[in-house]
């Protein structure tokens, strides 16, 4: 168990929808990560949010949007869903936002199912 | 841009032998960060091990060790005394050292551990 919690675990939905995903990082860690895990294939960096504040942006479409409270959890938006969608959308948290060493530790994820 | 290369799609081991999974990189930074994530199938995604490129000494965790070549950019994975569950995705991954969000996953090595 990394600490990080996402939820829900699995999202059965229609094109066209909007969902949200939920991340709470590990207790003390500032930074909240994206990732979005399409079928059998690596992990694409969508956003990166430090204490509140978007830190960097990389493949999110302009349909998804982020954003982290003062509580430090973050939620995910994905709106006007398309079948492309589907995929494991994982959370990761770390200590620092930027130039220090610390480990991504990754929640479990959270299955996207656009039907 | 710096980008991950696992070559093999998937690696097969007999339990209790030793498999060795590539991964090479490109980056034009001299300090940055490797890491060998593992995905068994219920998806959470694990830290094995991490390698520092300032580093000369290859990291160890146990059964895991790397062989880390900068001049040839170039970090491998051996998993000695292969185990059942062992058998997961295995994810080469690389961040810069100035950049704690700019975290790029190779495309994945599906290991199998034959009894």
């Amino acid at each position: 168990d990394s600490g990080v919690t996402q939820t829900p675990k699995h999202l059965i939905t229609a094109t066209g929808q909007r969902v949200t995903l939920r991340c709470s990082p590990r207790s003390g860690d500032l930074s909240v990560y994206w990732y979005q895990q399409s079928l059998d294939q690596g992990l694409q960096f969508l956003i990166h949010y430090y204490n509140g504040e978007e830190r960097a942006k990389g493949n999110i479409l302009e349909r998804f949007s982020a954003q982290q409270f003062p509580d430090l959890h973050s939620e995910l938006n994905l709106s006007s869903l398309e079948l492309g969608d589907s995929a494991l959308y994982f959370c990761a948290s770390s200590v620092g936002g930027q130039g220090n060493g610390g480990e991504q530790y990754f929640g479990p994820g959270t299955r996207l199912t656009v039907t | 841009a710096q980008t991950v290369t696992q070559s093999q799609p998937e690696m097969s081991v007999q339990e209790a032998e030793t498999v060795t999974l590539s991964c090479t990189y490109d980056t034009s930074e001299s300090d940055y960060y490797l890491f060998w994530y593992k995905q068994p199938p219920s998806r959470q995604m694990i830290l094995v091990i991490r390698q520092e490129a300032y580093k000369q000494q290859n990291a160890t965790e146990n059964r895991f060790s790397v062989n880390f070549q900068k001049a040839a950019k170039s970090f491998s994975l051996k998993i000695s005394d292969s185990q059942l569950g062992d058998a997961a995705m295995y994810f080469c991954a690389y961040r810069t050292s100035y950049n704690n969000n700019d975290m790029r996953f190779g495309a994945g090595t599906r290991l199998t551990v034959k009894p």
